[in-house]
């Protein structure tokens, strides 16, 4: 139990273009995602916390209207990197909680995203 | 500031030795504390949960909470190579108005040498 899947796994686009990622949990309803973006040797970094028919709560630093979050269903999140630029690219995870007190999440095996 | 202090290692352990991952961490009503391990190029999988002083134990893995010292460590027996990764600890936070979220320590590499 406990699945989340994302979609897609790798993608390659040119600069000024948008890109959607999907995040679904499969087995769980997830009152809350996450989305992560991690650079190469670094640690994870926070980029917002996404509630169920609500709006994203956003970090400190990140663009909310470059990175559109919307979780339509207790199962899907999309983030939209929108007019990605070369330092856009990154690995981008999300996480879905399974209970909101313990926070126990479960992340998804990530996208990597590579702006030209 | 709300911190979860982890060595970065590496830590390096023959085969079949108990590898030893420790954190500390600085929010005292952190209540759920997770060990998470993440293979190069890939994504963290939760490997151990913990919210209970003391000892938990699943397979090879056992974690360790004292929330007195604010300390949560997490033992491998048995090392094999296959368990060499970085092990991220991670603290549940109450950011207010009934949301939490993960704190992340950087993360330990393990490297089990054959």
């Amino acid at each position: 139990g406990a699945v989340v899947s994302q979609h897609p796994s790798r993608v390659i686009c040119k600069s000024g273009t948008s890109v959607k990622i999907e995040c679904r949990s499969l087995d769980f309803q997830a009152t809350t995602m996450f989305w992560y973006r991690q650079f190469p040797k670094q640690s994870l970094m926070l980029m917002a916390t996404s509630n169920e028919g609500s709006k994203a709560t956003y970090e400190q630093g990140v663009e909310k209207d470059k990175f559109l979050i919307n979780h339509a269903s207790l199962t899907l999140s999309t983030l939209t990197v929108t007019s990605a630029h070369p330092e856009d690219s990154s690995f981008y995870i999300c996480s879905a909680n399974r209970g909101a007190y313990y926070n126990e999440q479960f992340f998804g095996p990530g996208t990597r995203l590579t702006v030209l | 500031q709300k911190e979860v202090e982890q060595n970065s290692g590496p830590l390096s352990v023959p085969e079949g030795a108990i590898a030893s991952l420790n954190c500390t961490y600085s929010d005292r009503v952190s209540q759920s504390f997770f060990w998470y391990r993440q293979y190069s190029g890939k994504s963290p999988e939760l490997i151990m949960s913990i919210y209970s002083n003391g000892d938990k134990e699943d397979g090879r893995f056992t974690a360790q909470l004292n929330k007195a010292s604010q300390y949560v460590s997490l033992l491998i027996r048995d090392s094999q190579p296959s368990d060499s990764a970085t092990y991220l600890c991670a603290v549940n936070e109450n950011t207010g108005a009934g949301s939490y979220q993960l704190t992340f320590g950087k993360g330990t590499k393990l490297s089990v040498i054959p």
